[in-house]
């Protein structure tokens, strides 16, 4: 039973590119989340999506982000223009229903690392 | 003040030593608690979960919630160098929608 799987697990960009990060959930779990994680720093909450729909955005910079998980494919995180500030780890998590409302909880990635030179 | 508080270490200890990991919070309105362990490079994996207040076993690691006093701990019995590792809390307030609220993470070296 494959994992939560990320890809590219590392990704170079140059400032105003735009950076691709994808997700593809575990079998089974219909709920994606995507954190950010700088060095020395705790993992902190980006989106929360099912399949079609953004459920919390909440953690999402106004500008330059964007998330999707189509009803096919892996969810994708989109970073438009990336700045050096965006250089971080980008963990992707699934879980099979909302973690809130039952036992079930979050199952991480590997992680994509972004560097903007 | 942030809503998780967790000391970033690095905390070293020798092989056979029991390790103390704590965390404390500010919302009374978590429910959900959480250990998870994250290898250098690695993406975190889940090692406990606990729904409100009490203890929890599983071998070597045991996770205790104190509601009252917003404190969790892991402890870590009998610890092995290959428990290095960083260890981050988490937690999720049911009524607050889903999101899981991270603390920053504890370094462990386990010195063989």
């Amino acid at each position: 039973n494959a994992g939560v799987m990320q890809n590219p697990r590392h990704l170079v960009r140059r400032r105003g590119q735009e950076a691709r990060l994808r997700c593809s959930p575990m079998k089974g779990h219909s709920h994606v989340y995507w954190y950010r994680q700088l060095p020395e720093e705790g993992l902190k909450f980006m989106v929360y999506l099912q399949k079609e729909n953004i459920i919390d955005e909440s953690g999402m910079p106004k500008e330059r982000f964007s998330a999707e998980f189509p009803k096919e494919g892996p969810s994708i995180l989109r970073i438009q223009q990336v700045v050096r500030g965006d250089s971080a780890a980008y963990f992707c998590a699934s879980s099979p229903s909302r973690p809130a409302t039952s036992t079930d909880t979050q199952y991480f990635g590997p992680g994509t690392r972004l560097t903007v030179l | 003040q942030k809503e998780v508080e967790q000391d970033p270490g690095p905390l070293s200890v020798p092989e056979g030593a029991i390790v103390s990991l704590n965390c404390t919070y500010s919302n009374s309105a978590f429910q959900y608690f959480m250990w998870y362990r994250q290898y250098s490079r690695k993406g975190p994996e889940l090692l406990m979960y606990t729904y409100s207040s009490g203890n929890k076993e599983d071998g070597r690691f045991t996770a205790q919630v104190d509601k009252s006093s917003k404190y969790i701990s892991l402890f870590i019995r009998d610890s092995q160098p290959s428990d290095s590792a960083t260890y981050l809390c988490a937690m999720t307030n049911p009524t607050g929608g889903f999101k899981t609220i991270f603390g920053a993470g504890t370094r462990l070296f386990v010195k063989a």
